[in-house]
């Protein structure tokens, strides 16, 4: 399978945890976007990187979360002292360079956190 | 600000033609996108428009007036399998993609 993966596919965790996401882009896409969903809602851009320069970050994104790819290709996104309102799909999309270019989309990381 | 506006839900009946509208107020445009979700699942890409006018791929087309800041995702022969949300996303002007809440789209028999 050549599509865009992600682990896990859910994680319950406690309010005040820490918990990290993993998403293997399509190989050959440069680009990696990370979004955040809740139900009914669109996707929440978070964070994208070219390679692994991380080149925007939104500016409603808490300093509670971080995200890294660090040889440019898979990419992390961990959030410090999960609150309940982190409770969404995580998403994860590749592309390739120009920004016109589709976004091929991951199944998503499911967070609830209790 | 930025705003993408579309129905929150529809509903149709198979064999149907239904058509969904996308407005949106961006800071700049460089293209628009209409993707389709299942429930539980990912968005998966169907259309991207840039230029005005109409784009078809076989039962889906998408139409684009950027004077009227307006796009519509027309659906034909609608299949049961079609219901799901479809979400208008436009790339603004740093190349970032702005969401619409997506519209529900609920196929009756």
């Amino acid at each position: 399978d050549t599509g865009v993966s992600q682990n896990p596919r859910h994680k319950i965790t406690k309010r005040g945890q820490n918990v990290t996401f993993r998403c293997d882009p399509i190989s050959e896409h440069n680009r990696l976007y990370w979004y955040r969903q809740t139900l009914g809602q669109g996707p929440e851009f978070l964070t994208y990187f070219q390679n692994e320069a991380q080149l925007e970050k939104s500016r409603l994104l808490s300093d509670r979360f971080s995200a890294e790819r660090p040889k440019g290709s898979f990419s992390t996104l961990e959030i410090q002292r999960t609150e309940q309102g982190d409770s969404a799909m995580y998403l994860c999309a590749s592309s390739l360079d120009a920004g016109f270019n589709e976004q091929y989309f991951g199944p998503g990381t499911r967070l609830t956190v209790t | 600000g930025q705003n993408i506006d579309q129905p929150t839900e529809m509903t149709a009946t198979e064999g149907a033609i239904v058509q969904i509208n996308c407005t949106y107020q961006t800071s700049g445009f460089n293209g628009l996108f209409w993707y389709q979700q299942h429930a539980g699942e990912a968005p998966t890409f169907l259309s991207y428009n840039v230029l005005d006018g109409l784009e078809e791929k076989g039962r889906f087309s998408s139409f684009l007036s950027r004077s009227k800041g307006y796009s519509y995702l027309l659906l034909k022969e609608l299949q049961m399998k079609d219901s799901a949300s479809y979400l208008c996303a436009v790339l603004d002007s740093n190349y970032q993609l702005i969401w619409g809440a997506g519209t529900k789209l609920i196929i009756k028999p």
